[in-house]
């Protein structure tokens, strides 16, 4: 089993350029989650979701999307990068529920110019 | 008031010692605690969940303390493959947050 994979791993863009960041797990889990880590931040939750074709707004949700179509897929989408959006990306999975074990992918590193 | 605190630190002690860190919580309805260890440039990794009546894992013992809102985590006969940054999560299901991670306790064992 690869657990949780990220693409891409490292990327650079120009303030107002769009990407889209894509999170893969082969566990079967329900639950997925997009999370960024800024220093003395701590990680904050973006978006999650708790099934095939739901999402919902974490922490702080301004300025990302993200779609759920398939149950093993959780993709991240910038659709206008600003500075304030350099940070590492994590996206992690569950089981089935927020008290459960949260499997991390290996991250995604973002620097917006 | 955050949510969550932990003491950024850094922790340096020698091999050997024993480490004690603590993580507070400002919600009295939360309801699961865990540990986490984050490597450096690494994703996190769950190190062990915090029971009510206390968990011990070979070397490392987690305790919850309702009455004064607050988790910790003690760390014996620490080892050099310790170093690391322990981060705290507090989960309240009725929350608008649900899951709240705390910014982490950097540790670091010297030889």
């Amino acid at each position: 089993n690869a657990g949780v994979t990220q693409t891409p791993k490292f990327r650079v863009l120009k303030t107002g350029q769009s990407m889209t960041l894509l999170c893969a797990q082969d566990m079967n889990h329900e639950y997925m989650y997009w999370y960024r880590q800024d220093p003395g931040m701590g990680l904050r939750l973006i978006h999650y979701s708790v099934g095939e074709g739901t999402t919902a707004k974490g922490e702080v949700p301004d300025g990302y999307n993200v779609s759920r179509l398939k149950k093993q897929n959780f993709l991240l989408g910038l659709e206008s990068a600003a500075p304030s959006q350099t940070s590492v990306y994590f996206c992690a999975s569950s089981l089935a529920g927020w008290g459960e074990t949260q499997y991390f992918g290996p991250g995604t590193r973002l620097l917006v110019l | 008031r955050k949510e969550v605190e932990q003491d950024p630190g850094p922790f340096n002690v020698p091999e050997g010692a024993t480490v004690a860190f603590n993580c507070t919580y400002s919600n009295s309805a939360s309801q699961s605690f865990f540990w986490y260890r984050q490597d450096c440039r690494k994703e996190p990794k769950l190190l062990m969940s915090v029971y009510s009546s206390g968990n011990e894992d070979g070397r490392f013992t987690a305790q919850l303390n309702r009455a004064s809102q607050y988790i910790s985590l003690l760390i014996r006969d620490s080892k050099l493959s310790d170093s690391a940054t322990y981060l705290c999560v507090v989960i309240d299901l009725q929350g608008a947050q649900k899951l709240v991670f705390g910014q982490g306790t950097r540790l670091t064992i010297n030889p």
